[in-house]
């Protein structure tokens, strides 16, 4: 099955940049998306199509796709963006279906 | 507005089986996949399956196939998930979970029910 590998956790300081990878075999040529979850809730999609922002989703945050890389970055960070962050691909016609990755938390 | 309302956390006995529902409210499931993901404590997320309520089709990851099925009733706009011969390491968060073509060529999960805790133990 498709493996997608995230760094367990980032620590980033107020205002400045947050950066998340996802890798994964030739992810460039599948459509990403990513998924933020606070602790004891669900997750909420916040990108998808590897760089379209979710509605109502603050335009600090962005997505980029290419290679065997994926990463989704966070302009700005506020202590309201420590969470786990999850990128997902459709990994058709593969078992499973959909495949998440191991996700980041990041730490502000 | 859609939402999805899950069932009450449960408490199983391995070798037992588990139901969870997931109820749409404010609007119907249309034509949508509604997948159910799990979330082991620390983990990530990991797909089971999902039912297009509209026509009744299910798939499963081959993980599960043995031993989950899932359904959905139109009328009462509720989908369902049962996992049986459960196991210490099914203990677990279930959400349901709406699929959405995002592009010609790949689906997101965009709206999520609440999360239902189940934990398998003796």
């Amino acid at each position: 099955s498709y493996v997608l590998t995230q760094p367990p956790s980032v620590s980033v300081a107020p205002g400045q940049t947050a950066t998340i990878s996802c890798g994964g075999n030739n992810i460039g040529s599948k459509s990403v998306h990513w998924y933020q979850q606070k602790p004891g809730q669900a997750p909420v999609l916040i990108v998808y199509d590897n760089s379209d922002r979710a509605s109502g989703i603050p335009e600090r945050i962005s997505g980029s796709n290419s290679g065997n890389t994926a990463t989704l970055t966070i302009s700005g960070v506020e202590a309201g963006d420590e969470a786990d962050y999850h990128c997902q691909v459709w990994d058709t016609p593969n078992d499973p279906l959909f495949v998440f990755g191991s996700g980041t938390k990041i730490t502000v | 507005q859609l939402q999805l309302v899950q069932s009450a956390a449960e408490v199983k006995n391995p070798g037992s089986s588990v139901k969870v529902s997931c109820k749409a409210s404010g609007d119907s499931f249309g034509t949508h996949t509604i997948a159910w993901v799990r979330q082991a404590p620390g983990q990530s997320l990991e797909w089971m399956g999902g039912v297009i309520p509209f026509f009744g089709t299910t798939n499963y990851a081959q993980n599960f196939q043995d031993r989950l099925s899932i359904s959905a009733d139109k009328s009462t706009n509720t989908a369902s998930m049962e996992l049986r011969s459960l196991k210490s390491d099914d203990t677990a968060i279930y959400y349901c979970a709406r699929e959405t073509l995002t592009s010609a060529t790949t689906s997101a999960f965009d709206i999520w029910g609440q999360g239902t805790m189940v934990t398998v133990s003796s």
